[in-house]
């Protein structure tokens, strides 16, 4: 059974630049979450889709945005990148939605996002 | 606040050697509490979960306790090997309608030869 899959795996991108990053669920997994993680910070709730709605979303700006596709595949866009954005990037994925219930999550490796 | 609070933050031990990491929350109401394991550069990945009912649960070496009272959690491993060289996570989660996750920062554990 395949894990979840986030691509690409490392990115370095240029400030004022935008990424996308993508993340691939456990098949069944209707439920994707988004993260940072940072050293000093540890992990940051982002927000999460479930059926292609976003359902729940942390205290992050506007410049971090999301979407869910039909098949449960997941986007995270970040546009107008800042330094303070170099961070890795988590996805999980859960069979229902957090708000329905906490079934537990099964993390992607991330994406490690460096912006220079 | 719901918060989540690990000690320490980094930790050096002897492979073979036992440690026990601590976990403390505020967050209220309490659903359930996990402990993670994240390799460098990987995904967490989840060791125990436990209820406010239980106050033991264990995964091999690991064994995690609860005190749902006092709001306290431990994630104790023994015969630490060098593979356990990794950050250990606490989540507490809270149900307030919809469900809230909480991370803890994380300890950061060493085992050398």
């Amino acid at each position: 059974k395949a894990g979840v899959t986030q691509t690409p795996r490392y990115l370095i991108k240029t400030r004022g630049q935008q990424v996308t990053l993508s993340c691939s669920p456990i098949s069944g997994h209707r439920s994707v979450s988004w993260y940072q993680q940072t050293p000093g910070q540890g992990l940051q709730f982002l927000f999460e889709y479930f059926s292609e709605t976003q359902r729940n979303k942390g205290n992050f700006p506007g410049r971090f945005s999301g979407r869910q596709f039909s098949n449960s595949r997941s986007e995270m866009n970040v546009s107008t990148l800042e330094l303070g954005d170099s961070a890795l990037y988590l996805c999980a994925s859960s069979p229902v939605t957090q708000q329905g219930g906490e079934n537990g999550y099964t993390f992607g490796s991330g994406t490690r996002l460096t912006v220079v | 606040k719901n918060q989540v609070e690990q000690s320490p933050q980094s930790l050096i031990i002897l492979e073979g050697k036992n440690c026990t990491l601590q976990c403390n929350y505020t967050v209220s109401p309490f659903s359930n509490l996990r402990w993670y394991k994240q390799d460098t550069g990987r995904g967490p990945v989840s060791l125990t979960i436990m209820t406010f009912s239980e106050n033991t649960k264990s995964n091999g070496r690991y064994t995690a306790t609860l005190d749902a009272d006092t709001k306290q959690s431990s994630l104790h491993i023994t015969a630490s090997q060098l593979s356990d060289s990794a950050s250990y996570i606490c989540v507490v989660s809270a149900w307030t309608g919809g469900f809230k996750t909480i991370f803890g920062a994380g300890t950061r554990l060493f085992v050398k030869a």
